[in-house]
């Protein structure tokens, strides 16, 4: 996976904008995964999941795209509103080993 | 539902004294709950993994001794930092997870500011 670093990576969108934020992750045995958002100051927030029998899945503005072949995880938001701005964070687990890994996380910055 | 409450949500001490956070799950019976702790600019990294009425497992590099986590029952554990030093500044958080049938989720506090002067 990827190491823990001083500096997120960041991501500048144009509200009103389609942002789409990746992740790498490490352990090919995983079959649960999650993105998380937090904001400044709180914990995380659950966005939305995907298991790995499904490439895709969609919720409310957002959608998860799982690549298990490269061990690589994207989601998309849609439509990009100042409220979006925040850290996210992708997290993989076995399901039903409730042990989560977080994944690097990327600052999402929504300009006005 | 599947609110989880953390307090304080700020604390400053001094170096060498104790603190104690509280995890509260409000309107669910959780039966593991997890600390993490997350450092300016970084990941949340777990620190332990607590059943109610059961020792606490520990990640590796955690000193069980010093950060002392307790679930006494299914709504609460504590963490106490215990001897806090300045390097123990963090942003620490809590999670809770209940069963569900087949949905699995942690559902996380808002987490606690430690700063040790």
């Amino acid at each position: 996976g990827e190491s823990v670093g001083l500096h997120l990576p960041t991501l500048s969108v144009q509200e009103g904008d389609n942002s789409i934020i990746n992740c790498a992750y490490s352990n090919s045995a995983s079959d649960y995964f999650i993105w998380y958002k937090q904001e400044s100051g709180k914990g995380p927030q659950f966005i939305i999941d995907i298991r790995s029998n499904m490439d895709k899945r969609q919720g409310q503005r957002v959608t998860v795209l799982l690549n298990k072949t490269v061990k690589h995880l994207s989601l998309q938001i849609a439509a990009t509103q100042p409220g979006d701005s925040a850290v996210y964070f992708c997290a993989e687990t076995i399901f039903g080993n409730e042990k989560l890994t977080f994944g690097t996380g990327t600052r999402l910055t929504i300009i006005p | 539902g599947a609110v989880v409450s953390q307090h304080p949500s700020w604390v400053i001490c001094k170096s060498g004294t104790s603190v104690k956070i509280e995890c509260r799950s409000l309107d669910f019976q959780a039966t593991t709950m997890f600390w993490y702790r997350q450092f300016p600019k970084q990941s949340l990294m777990l620190m332990a993994t607590s059943n109610e009425g059961s020792k606490a497992t520990y990640e590796q590099g955690v000193e069980k001794d010093k950060f002392l986590i307790n679930h006494a029952s299914l709504t609460l554990s504590t963490l106490t930092v215990t001897s806090a030093h300045p390097e123990d500044s963090s942003f620490y958080i809590c999670s809770a997870s209940g069963a569900a049938g087949e949905t699995y989720e942690q559902y996380f506090g808002p987490g606690t500011r430690l700063t040790v002067t």
